[in-house]
């Protein structure tokens, strides 16, 4: 099991607004990162540091944490966004790393 | 522009081993620490564990103490990862990632960037 909690599954209507959460205690005191995954293809990096975009991902992605918290918003969602998307951080004792078990967002 | 090329696809058969390479380019290889990542057919993403610069240090999650190795070679700026005793279940793509850390506020954070293009290994009879 892991020590990030992701919902499965969400979905969203094209031109929406869709958060994605992922809660763990480790992130009380570490930040997550988020990576979007399309069918066959590597990760990449979506946020950092909460609340902070890579160039070249658009600025409707955006990042936010509350106590054991960290969300992943995405206001006015594409039909190019339709993928699966996952957490990390350090886990609990801060001595590896750990990622949620993922979210597939669909884009109706 | 950086690059994580890894190194092609593998079939193996249970109880052999396998390694696979991650060549860096176009940045200071030994300024990262360089992560390993594993993802079952259909499933989520595993962390496997974490080699420092220098290449002097690993850590590894612990479900893979023992049976994973990651090493460097800062000479050719390539990183390998690899298994022993291969099982039905290691069947999956493996993903090297370099590591990038900061503080945010009072956080600390990291995270992976860029990643390989991934390497499929297969375990059967």
């Amino acid at each position: 099991s892991s020590e990030l909690t992701q919902d499965p599954a969400v979905s969203v209507a094209l031109g929406q607004t869709v958060r994605i959460t992922c809660q763990g205690d480790s992130l009380r005191n570490y930040c997550a990162s988020w990576y979007q995954q399309k069918p066959g293809q590597a990760p990449i990096l979506v946020i950092y540091g909460e609340n902070n975009r890579p160039s070249g991902i658009p600025d409707r992605f955006s990042g936010s944490s509350s106590g054991n918290t960290a969300s992943l918003t995405i206001t006015g969602a594409q039909a190019e966004d339709e993928a699966d998307y996952y957490c990390n951080s350090r886990d609990s004792s801060g001595g590896r790393w750990v990622f949620g078990g993922g979210t597939k967002l669909t884009v109706l | 522009q950086v690059q994580l090329a890894q190194s092609g696809a593998e079939v193996k058969k249970p109880g052999a081993s396998v390694k696979v390479s991650c060549k860096a380019s176009g940045y200071s290889f030994t300024s990262h620490y360089m992560h390993w990542v594993r993802q079952a057919p259909g499933q989520g993403l595993e962390w496997m564990g974490v080699i420092n610069p220098s290449g002097d240090s690993t850590n590894y999650a612990q479900k893979f103490q023992g049976r994973v190795t990651m090493t460097r070679d800062t000479s050719t700026s390539t990183d390998y990862m690899e298994v022993t005793s291969l099982r039905s279940e290691d069947t999956a793509v493996y993903y090297c990632a370099r590591d990038f850390s900061g503080y945010f506020g009072e956080k600390a954070g990291w995270w992976f960037d860029p990643w390989g293009q991934g390497t499929l290994v297969t375990v059967s009879s």
